[in-house]
């Protein structure tokens, strides 16, 4: 059964810190790997990654996959309370249309 | 603009009362999809579709029914028979897996409540 893990499940952190967010995965068929982050209710796309090794950026948010390893981390620098959020990481297999999701890292970011 | 649109977004129903939530897109998209949101167990998949007059069971598919009688349309009903139905559901749609890898784009959500 496909599986896909996060942690930490919670993590409170001051402005301005840089925080890591882990996500690993065992499953069949590995197609993609996709972060979205969710502040109160839709979930909003950030990163889709299908390829070892290259670093997918936007502004202060980074991820990168390691299809080795079977993981993926997501880095937010200099955070802000804008950033606090659940944030998702989701599988997508080969020829299905299917998402497996984690149960998400709940980021709060305080003043 | 083109989305997904959940209606109602808070739902309150008796105990053993059939409910159905509302989920339209204006995307073209191919597939749609049902999730539930339980705090601490993220997102878990209750039915998809990839194609209009057909869809599957996901993994917590018991209590729930839908139906797909249009591309834009997938409508969930969740009856009396599911036994914790107070939870966020979720839907979205996507391209066909056919068509390329593409993300999903989400709806804003329907917060059902048992009363």
């Amino acid at each position: 059964e496909d599986k896909v893990v996060q942690s930490p499940l919670s993590l409170v952190v001051h402005e301005g810190d840089t925080v890591t967010l882990n996500c690993s995965y065992e499953v069949t068929n590995f197609r993609s790997l996709l972060w979205y982050k969710q502040e109160k209710k839709a979930p909003t796309f950030l990163f889709m990654l299908t390829s070892s090794g290259i670093e997918k950026k936007s502004g202060r948010l980074s991820s990168i996959l390691d299809k080795k390893e079977l993981f993926s981390i997501l880095n937010i620098t200099a955070t802000q309370t804008g950033d606090s959020a659940v944030y998702l990481c989701a599988h997508r297999p080969y020829n299905t249309d299917k998402l497996i999701f984690g149960t998400g890292t709940r980021l709060q970011v305080f003043p | 603009d083109g989305g997904i649109t959940q209606s109602p977004k808070y739902l309150f129903r008796k105990e053993g009362q059939n409910v159905t939530l509302s989920c339209e897109q204006n995307l073209n998209h191919d597939a749609m999809y049902w999730y539930r949101q339980d705090p601490g167990q993220g997102l878990r998949l209750i039915y998809y579709s990839q194609i209009v007059n057909d869809f599957q069971k996901g993994d917590i598919a018991e209590g729930y029914s839908v139906s797909r009688e249009k591309k834009e349309s997938f409508p969930l009903t969740v009856t009396s028979a599911q036994k914790n139905p107070t939870a966020f559901y979720l839907c979205a749609s996507s391209f066909n897996y056919r068509v390329g890898n593409y993300g999903y784009t989400f709806g804003s959500g329907t917060r059902l409540t048992v009363v």
